[in-house]
């Protein structure tokens, strides 16, 4: 298994372009999500699936936007790139929803984003 | 007030040394628990899940405290290895973490 893939690894976007970070993982996990992790704030969620056709937002989704069409793969678009959105993105998927309970999440390597 | 909140340090200890981190959280409806370890510009790996009271791996132990809401992950004997960012995680509706607490070992 490959586990949790990213791509790409780095990118460097002018203010207003817009891209999509991709996200794929082959374990068969129906909960995916994309967290932003910034020096001293820790991991911030910014969207979720529990399942395929199903998403939610997070703690923080502005300027992002995400779709779960199959279970493998969990993309997240970034609608007119902000000096703000600088910040390093991880991909993670669990086995099952959490409701209070939880598995572990797995995590991609990560996509380095610089935003000029 | 966070899901989850952690003492962000930086804790620098000897090689050899015993130390402890402690993690709150606020959902009293979590029942399980993680601590990840991070490395510098890596993703998070997972250490230790901590399920009922507590959960012991080698070197490490973690433990739950229901009724003060907290958990804590012990690390003895500590090697420079060890050095490194350690998250907390407390599922509850949606995957919260910690801020991180950040380990230096020196020797």
């Amino acid at each position: 298994n490959a586990g949790v893939t990213q791509t790409p690894k780095f990118q460097v976007l002018k203010t207003g372009q817009s891209m999509t970070l991709q996200c794929a993982q082959d374990m068969n996990h129906e909960y995916m999500s994309w967290y932003r992790q910034d020096p001293g704030m820790g991991l911030r969620l910014i969207h979720y699936s529990v399942g395929a056709g199903i998403t939610d937002q997070g703690e923080v989704p502005n300027g992002y936007n995400v779709s779960r069409s199959t279970t493998e793969d969990f993309p997240l678009r970034l609608l007119s790139a902000a000096p703000s959105q600088t910040s390093v993105y991880f991909c993670a998927s669990s086995y099952a929803g959490l409701a209070g309970g939880g598995d572990e999440q797995f995590f991609g390597p990560g996509t380095r984003l610089t935003v000029l | 007030r966070k899901e989850v909140e952690q003492d962000p340090g930086p804790f620098n200890v000897p090689e050899g040394a015993t130390v402890a981190f402690n993690c709150t959280y606020s959902n009293s409806a979590s029942q399980s628990f993680f601590w990840y370890r991070q490395d510098c510009r890596k993703e998070p790996k997972l250490l230790m899940s901590v399920y009922s009271s507590g959960n012991e791996d080698g070197r490490f132990t973690a433990q739950l405290n229901r009724a003060s809401q907290y958990i804590s992950l012990l690390i003895r004997d500590s090697k420079l290895s060890d050095s490194a960012t350690y998250l907390c995680a407390a599922p509850g509706g949606q995957f919260y973490f910690g801020t991180g607490t950040s380990l230096t070992v020196i020797p």
